[in-house]
């Protein structure tokens, strides 16, 4: 069984610019969720989807953040503009459903906004 | 507001030198505490789920175990493969809340 994906690994981009990030997560499951790990500091949590609807984006830092999954399959993260502040590691898991609450989680996208 | 704090935050053993990781927190109404393992590089992966207090869990030489206010990972004649980062996360909703981690180096 294939696990959770995440794409790119690795982005490096100047401030202002726009970065996208994408999830694919393990087939069948309802639950993505995406974390965030800056230098130093914890994974904290940004947002859960349940099939393609945001049940939980609590942990967004501000508007210029946008998450999205469509059809309920994979989701992309948006970052724009991108600040010094955004650089850190992105992940992205998924669990089968509410229930089942083991979280999986992808190796995680590195962004560094120079 | 839920916490999570682990300690060490580095661990230095020796091939065999059996030890333990300390995970202590502060949550109402906790629906689980979760153990993960990090590689450099990778993601989370995930070890052990504890859900009341007096619960154990093992796999080969881990075995987790929970109280109200901690949980412990013990490590048991650890070798150079279990050099990693190992983190506790708690589950009150559905988000996962983390700590910073412990990173264990087993060495030869």
């Amino acid at each position: 069984e294939a696990g959770v994906t995440q794409f790119p690994s690795h982005s490096v981009i100047e401030k202002g610019q726009t970065v996208t990030l994408r999830c694919d997560p393990i087939s069948g499951h309802d639950n993505l969720y995406w974390y965030r790990r800056v230098m130093g500091k914890e994974i904290k949590f940004l947002l859960h989807f349940v099939k393609e609807s945001k049940q939980d984006e609590s942990g967004m830092p501000n508007n210029r953040f946008l998450a999205e999954r469509t059809g309920g399959t994979y989701s992309t993260l948006k970052v724009q503009p991108a600040e010094l502040e955004d650089s850190g590691v992105y992940f992205c898991a998924s669990s089968q459903d509410r229930g089942q609450e083991t979280q999986y989680f992808g190796p995680g996208t590195r962004l560094l906004v120079l | 507001e839920d916490q999570v704090t682990q300690s060490p935050e580095a661990l230095r053993l020796q091939e065999g030198e059996s030890s333990s990781l300390n995970c202590s927190y502060t949550v109402s109404g906790l629906r689980g505490l979760f153990w993960y393992r990090q590689d450099p590089g990778k993601g989370p992966e995930f070890l052990f789920t504890l859900y009341s207090a007096g619960e154990e869990k093992e796999k080969e030489r881990l075995k987790a175990t929970l109280t109200k206010k901690e949980s412990f990972l013990h490590i048991t004649a650890p070798k150079p493969e279990d050099s990693a980062t190992y983190l506790c996360a708690v589950r009150r909703n559905t988000p996962l809340v983390f700590g910073k981690g412990t990173r264990l180096s087993v060495i030869a």
